[in-house]
């Protein structure tokens, strides 16, 4: 099975920072990786695919990059909104997710 | 829009079984890949199992034999029906379905399923 390494496990920024969030997966996962977003009491709603493209709805602030192993999420300019938990995803093999990532708006 | 809705949770014996639902509007259910995934405090999220438009089933390896996922297509509904119920199997149950295999596309809101004597 294919693991997925998150980090930082709490990312604590301000409104209007920027925030970078890493996937590691444990062996080459292509172009298959997404991204979700997930509030308190809620689904994960999924934000990005294929590495870098945006699911409908999310917002242009929302991007990804990477290849192989290392993947990143950029959240260019944070807003409010944007508190929650983030889960990167495979589906190259069987799906996976990260433990995710924690994101709080100071 | 494209809406699910879960149902069938609660509390459970250790050793049950229990079929959950999920009724799908917006969207034809045998058209779509439709999933389930479970979310646990301890293990986080895991794909269960996925149902292709062409009737294929795919099960994590570590679940196969206790989950089984069908479709109704008169209903527009899937299920996902565990036996032999554990203690581990508590958790937030979601159905999700996906224009591509291994991905969630839309989600349901999720349904809570306690396994305890």
């Amino acid at each position: 099975d294919i693991v997925l390494t998150q980090s930082p496990g709490t990312l604590s920024l301000s409104p209007g920072g920027r925030a970078t969030l890493s996937c590691r997966a444990s062996q080459s996962v292509s172009c298959c990786l997404g991204w979700y977003q997930q509030k308190p009491g809620q689904a994960p709603r999924l934000l990005m695919y294929d590495t870098d493209v945006r699911a409908p709805g999310t917002p242009p602030r929302f991007s990804g990059s990477g290849s192989g192993t290392d993947f990143t999420l950029t959240i260019s300019s944070l807003e409010p909104e944007d508190s929650g938990f983030y889960y990167c995803q495979q589906g190259i093999h069987w799906p996976s997710f990260g433990q995710g990532t924690k994101v709080e708006i100071k | 829009e494209v809406q699910l809705a879960e149902s069938g949770g609660g509390l459970i014996h250790p050793g049950g079984s229990l079929s959950l639902s999920c009724a799908a509007s917006g969207f034809t259910v045998s058209s779509n890949y439709i999933n389930w995934v479970r979310q646990t405090p301890e293990k986080g999220l895991e794909w269960i199992s996925i149902m292709y438009p062409s009737g294929d089933i795919y099960t994590a390896a570590s679940l196969r034999g206790r989950f089984t996922i069908s479709r109704d297509q008169s209903q527009n509904t899937f299920y996902l029906h565990i036996t032999s119920l554990r203690s581990d199997d508590t958790a937030v149950y979601y159905c999700a379905v996906s224009g591509r295999p291994n991905r969630g596309d839309h989600w349901g809101r999720g349904v809570q399923l306690t396994v305890s004597s």
